[in-house]
């Protein structure tokens, strides 16, 4: 098991662009979540799916953003016409449903919006 | 609603004394406690959890924590720290039975280790 994995790791774009970001998830996790984190800051909770049902968005995914999870493996995150506020390293992480839900974060996404 | 304090945005400690990072949570119900370390441009990962029984837990690393429900406190511990200890920390709830999963975490405490 290679763990969580994310692509691309870095990701420069200019104001205005829409970006997409993958998340491979721990081939046998069913829970799939996206956090986001800025700067000096603990991750914030954007949202979760459980196999490919996107079960909770949080406020903070405002309607530029969308998350996918086809056929429950893999997961997309897109934004639209991106903004500098956007910069921030974007985290997915995985889980098994169970008694406590460990999550399993991978490297994370750092997006920078010049 | 639940969330979570960190007591001290930075810890700095010498290198073979006591390491002490603090976490207050507020919630109905105790939820399940964890501490994540993230170190530079990296993910985070899991260092301890607590989620019934024991109220003390042991980690990796050496680390340890003590869930005190009368004090809703989940503090970090380690008898001696070691310069690769240098990382940010995270204190994180997540909500008991299936609504649970989302963890909400707190700003983080930077630990610095001093030779």
């Amino acid at each position: 098991d290679t763990g969580v994995s994310q692509n691309p790791r870095h990701k420069i774009t200019k104001r205005g662009q829409n970006v997409t970001f993958r998340c491979d998830p721990i081939s046998e996790h069913n829970r799939l979540y996206w956090y986001r984190q800025t700067l000096g800051q603990g991750p914030e909770f954007l949202t979760y799916f459980q196999n490919e049902a996107q079960l909770e968005k949080s406020r903070l995914l405002s309607d530029r953003f969308s998350a996918e999870r086809p056929k429950g493996s893999f997961s997309t995150l897109e934004i639209q016409r991106t903004e500098q506020g956007d910069s921030a390293m974007y985290l997915c992480a995985s889980s098994l449903t169970g008694i406590d839900y460990e999550q399993y974060f991978g490297p994370g996404t750092r997006l920078t919006v010049t | 609603a639940q969330s979570v304090t960190q007591l001290g945005s930075h810890v700095s400690v010498s290198e073979g004394a006591l390491v002490l990072l603090r976490c207050n949570y507020s919630s109905s119900v105790p939820p399940y406690l964890f501490w994540y370390v993230q170190y530079p441009n990296q993910g985070l990962q899991l260092l301890l959890k607590y989620t019934t029984g024991a109220t003390l837990v042991k980690g990796i690393n050496g680390f340890e924590a003590e869930f005190k429900k009368s004090e809703t406190s989940f503090h970090l511990t380690k008898p001696s720290a070691h310069m690769s200890d240098a990382a940010e920390y995270f204190c994180a709830v997540s909500a008991r039975g299936n609504q649970g999963g989302k963890l909400i975490f707190g700003q983080g405490t930077e630990l610095s280790v001093k030779p």
